[in-house]
């Protein structure tokens, strides 16, 4: 299958600072990346879907100025976590999808586990 | 807004036992997916459904897409203490192209 690199895999920030994950598809072309965020225990939250060269859409309750995402590219995104909190705290997960709308797959980043002190 | 639910969320099961895992939803969807996700990774893709009333097996397991696209079931048979995992399904929504998750079901298989 596709390969999708997230980096770093884990960080640890003081509160008040802003932390930046990456998230890159090594072998093919991403249309579409998708952001989540998972709690202990508990399945994937959707934060925002972003497509190359266009804003991306959030979803409701996601802060759009704290989590800024920029897809420059059909290979990166980013997303950065600003001026962090404890409550920021999580595991952050990528994947990158790429087809038609019928037949689309998405594959994973392995997660950035944030802490912040 | 389509939405997918899964059940059971948690089930610990003796090596060996058979079970099987649910996951639907009142909306069609093209296809759905079946995710196998380890502590502290990311979740890594199992099988896609496409077509209503695919079966698709994987070893001892075995995936059925519901005729109708709303619903899918994952079959484990004997399962064994390496099947230990979350195990999610997810499908696109609609024209949003959004990749949406169930809860997810939390397995536990006991040697």
């Amino acid at each position: 299958g596709a390969v999708v690199s997230q980096h770093p895999s884990w960080v640890i920030c003081k509160s008040g600072t802003s932390v930046k994950i990456e998230c890159r598809s090594l072998d093919f072309q991403a249309t579409t990346m998708f952001w989540y965020r998972q709690f202990p225990k508990q399945s994937l939250m959707l934060m925002a879907t972003s497509n190359e060269g266009s804003k991306a859409t959030y979803e409701q309750g996601v802060e759009k100025d704290k989590f800024l995402i920029n897809h420059a590219s059909l290979t990166l995104s980013t997303l950065t976590v600003t001026s962090a909190h404890p409550e920021d705290s999580s595991f952050y997960i990528c994947s990158a999808s790429y087809g038609t709308a019928m037949n689309t797959e998405a594959f994973f980043g392995q997660g950035t586990r944030l802490t912040v002190v | 807004t389509q939405l997918l639910e899964q059940s059971p969320q948690f089930l610990s099961i003796q090596e060996g036992e058979n079970l099987t895992v649910y996951c639907n939803s009142s909306s069609v969807f093209s296809s759905l997916q079946w995710y196998r996700q380890e502590p502290g990774e990311g979740p890594v893709l199992l099988v896609t459904v496409v077509t209503g009333g695919e079966v698709k097996k994987l070893k001892r397991l075995t995936f059925q897409f519901g005729d109708a696209r709303k619903d899918s079931s994952l079959h484990i048979t004997a399962a064994q203490p390496g099947d230990t995992g979350l195990y999610l399904c997810a499908g696109f929504s609609g024209n949003t192209g959004k990749l949406i998750f169930g809860q997810g079901t939390t397995l536990q298989v006991k040697p």
